[in-house]
């Protein structure tokens, strides 16, 4: 499976201060996805990061809170904008691998966010 | 939209006995169903998935079973191990689009 980064790995921020997030894969991937995981809860999908195209956001979650950047196949970026308390949180990205007509997806490490 | 419910929510089982987490699915155009274990700290990890033609799959110690009429579908975890602890999550998806997580069962086998 593909080796995934995440940088950085966790943060303290300030309310209303924004962080960006980044996720790297050590090859190139078609599918690339963002989710929320609140402390002791389930994963939540935020967005899929398109390559060359807007990302496509799940229900509750918009662009100006969380723009995403796609580049390339091999790198994304989430931005968490105008940070509240109740976006602490751990957000991780994920890649869609393994073999051709499999739909696996594997995440990365992960970036532990707390929001003062 | 696609809805998971996964049950129990925890499981505490002795070492070497069977654990048994099932999870039921709403969108019958589901066709993939993975399974995470996640332990404490770390990223969830893939442990085993079935797809719609299947009923069954099985890898050592794990199992899964589809009931695709009943739209549920189960992780059996057979002669458990201190370290099978975690929190397992099931998950649905149509094509790999809109993966919907169950709310994640937490396991704890007792040695």
């Amino acid at each position: 499976s593909a080796v995934i980064s995440q940088k950085p790995s966790r943060d303290i921020c300030q309310r209303g201060t924004s962080l960006t997030i980044q996720c790297q894969v050590d090859s190139q991937v078609t599918m690339m996805f963002w989710y929320r995981q609140q402390p002791g809860q389930s994963l939540t999908l935020i967005a899929t990061a398109n390559q060359g195209s807007e990302a496509t956001y799940e229900s509750g979650f918009v662009i100006d809170k969380f723009p995403i950047s796609r580049p390339n196949l091999t790198f994304s970026t989430l931005t968490v904008s105008n940070m509240s308390p109740e976006d602490s949180s751990i957000y991780l990205c994920s890649v869609e691998g393994g073999l051709a007509g499999y739909n696996e997806q594997f995440f990365g490490p992960g970036t532990r966010l707390t929001v003062l | 939209g696609e809805n998971v419910e996964q049950h129990p929510s925890t499981l505490s089982v002795q070492e070497g006995d069977s654990a048994v987490i099932k999870c039921t699915y709403s969108d019958s155009a589901s066709n993939y169903f993975p399974w995470y274990k996640q332990e404490l700290g770390k990223r969830p990890q893939l442990i085993i998935d079935i797809r719609s033609n299947v009923g069954e799959k099985k890898d050592q110690r794990i199992a899964v079973t589809l009931n695709k009429t009943a739209k549920h579908f189960s992780l059996h975890i057979t002669e458990t191990q201190p370290e099978d602890s975690a929190v397992y999550f099931c998950a649905a998806s149509r094509n790999n689009n809109d993966m919907r997580f169950g709310a994640g069962t937490r396991l704890t086998v007792k040695p």
